[in-house]
């Protein structure tokens, strides 16, 4: 069972609303991850944190942000929602050793503007 | 340019049948390579890591290779359950910082039918 939690899992919203995807997780990790999932297509980095305090971007450019004030804790906000970020956003943890280390992801919210 | 290639893009087996999935990918400098499975609905899951020095490795009824000198990776499904249906994404990670930029292939999509 996941120990990396993700809601709501479905959201359906108009175009224009701020929307915020949490993410929580219990391991203690220091990494987290957000990433963008389209059927058929391979998953892409759009945000990532090494710890609290600590987000950069990742290779698909994003209109969306984040925040890390605490370890468990990496939202992901919207400001103003479009049809074109109708999509699967998966958030994902792992601990800091390294490429080594497995992703655990949560189940994700899949998420479609209207 | 760093790719990760998985074929088929889908593949329909029967139950108790064996299947291969393969990988292809040109990630230089190659850290390791790992194999997720994500049921519908759920986040990836890893089943297997295989690094530069193994060729071979087991988990149960899944059973990963690696050629290291082909840039190829096979993921072997002996004996195939109805739960085995999901989609098998190959994730490659280099080792050209200490990032450990991650490669995601675009995932073959198994069914088992009964």
């Amino acid at each position: 069972e996941a120990d990396i939690y993700q809601t709501p899992r479905y959201l359906v919203i108009g175009t224009g609303k701020k929307i915020t995807l949490e993410c929580s997780q219990t391991m203690g990790h220091d990494k987290m991850y957000w990433y963008q999932q389209d059927p058929g297509m391979e998953l892409h980095l759009i945000h990532y944190s090494y710890g609290v305090n600590s987000t950069e971007k990742g290779d698909l450019s994003s209109e969306s942000t984040v925040s890390r004030i605490r370890t468990e804790h990496f939202p992901l906000t919207l400001e103003s929602a479009r049809p074109s970020h109708t999509s699967q956003y998966l958030c994902a943890s792992s601990e800091p050793t390294g490429s080594s280390s497995p992703l655990h992801f949560g189940n994700g919210t899949r998420l479609t503007v209207t | 340019k760093n790719q990760v290639e998985q074929s088929p893009q889908s593949l329909i087996i029967l139950e108790g049948k064996n299947c291969t999935l393969q990988c292809n990918y040109t990630v230089s400098p190659f850290s390791n390579l790992r194999w997720y499975k994500q049921d519908t609905g759920r986040g990836p899951v890893s089943l297997t890591i295989m690094t530069f020095s193994e060729n071979t490795k087991s988990n149960g009824r899944y059973t990963a290779t690696l050629d290291a000198d082909t840039k190829q990776s096979s993921l072997h499904i002996t004996a195939s359950q109805l739960s085995d249906s999901a989609s098998y994404i190959c994730v490659v990670s280099d080792r050209g910082s200490t990032l450990g930029r991650l490669y995601f292939g675009r995932g073959t999509q198994l069914t088992v039918w009964p």
